[in-house]
């Protein structure tokens, strides 16, 4: 699976967007790109996932780049309670039974 | 069925002792997951089952580690001769082809 990069953290106002950003330059032509979020002492909850085209769900809208490379998750009104760390993944299709590679992700922090 | 369910939420247990975890995950998911976090960092995956057979581990599960899922629905995970190193949130997750994972909301081993 492809590697990501993502900031270690940002810092959003309650009630904006908040854009999240993550590379993945060696990212192939069949792998999907997921986000998952952990809030504190919970487990990972996933959120949205793309292969090429742009995404929406009611959590959350995923942008990626024509040319794969990167991609942005964006929470049109933030709220305190998506203070979480975010974790962009990138892994073969979703009939895969494989693993998910973690790294570290972005802990976003919703301020009031 | 509300989702992946993980007993107990905390172990607390001394070293070298034997412990094990259980998870029930989501009843008509065939896929279920190990994944160890330790603070700070992403999970990491440990093991995943489709229905009853093992089909990958990981090397961080040693050969004190074992788990089983002897019916295809329940599985455990056994650490024997428990070490600091193993302090740990283990996390559950369960899938079904063509669907996202589902995280229980982990297990958090203390080892003193």
């Amino acid at each position: 699976d492809a590697k990501t990069t993502q900031p270690p953290s940002m810092d959003c106002a309650e009630g904006r967007a908040a854009n999240l950003p993550c590379n993945h330059s060696t990212i192939s032509g069949n792998e999907y790109v997921y986000w998952y979020r952990q809030i504190h002492s919970q487990g990972p909850q996933y959120i949205i996932h793309g292969l090429k085209n742009n995404e929406t769900n009611e959590m959350a809208s995923l942008i990626i780049t024509e040319d794969r490379k990167s991609s942005t998750l964006i929470l049109p009104h933030a709220t305190l309670r998506d203070t979480a760390v975010y974790y962009c993944i990138v892994r073969f299709d979703i009939t895969s039974g494989s693993r998910l590679t973690f790294g570290e992700g972005t802990q976003l922090t919703v301020n009031p | 069925d509300t989702g992946v369910s993980q007993d107990p939420r905390h172990k607390i247990t001394k070293r070298g002792q034997n412990v094990t975890f259980r998870c029930d995950p989501i009843s008509e998911h065939n896929r279920l997951y190990w994944y160890r976090q330790t603070l700070g960092q992403g999970p990491e995956f440990l093991t995943y089952f489709q229905n009853e057979a093992q089909l990958e581990k990981s090397r961080l599960l040693s050969d004190r580690f074992s788990a089983e899922r002897p019916k295809g629905s329940f599985s455990t995970l056994e650490i024997q001769r428990t070490e600091q190193g193993d302090s740990a949130m283990y996390l559950c997750a369960s899938s079904q082809i063509n669907y996202g994972y589902t995280f229980g909301s982990g297990t958090r081993l203390t080892v003193v």
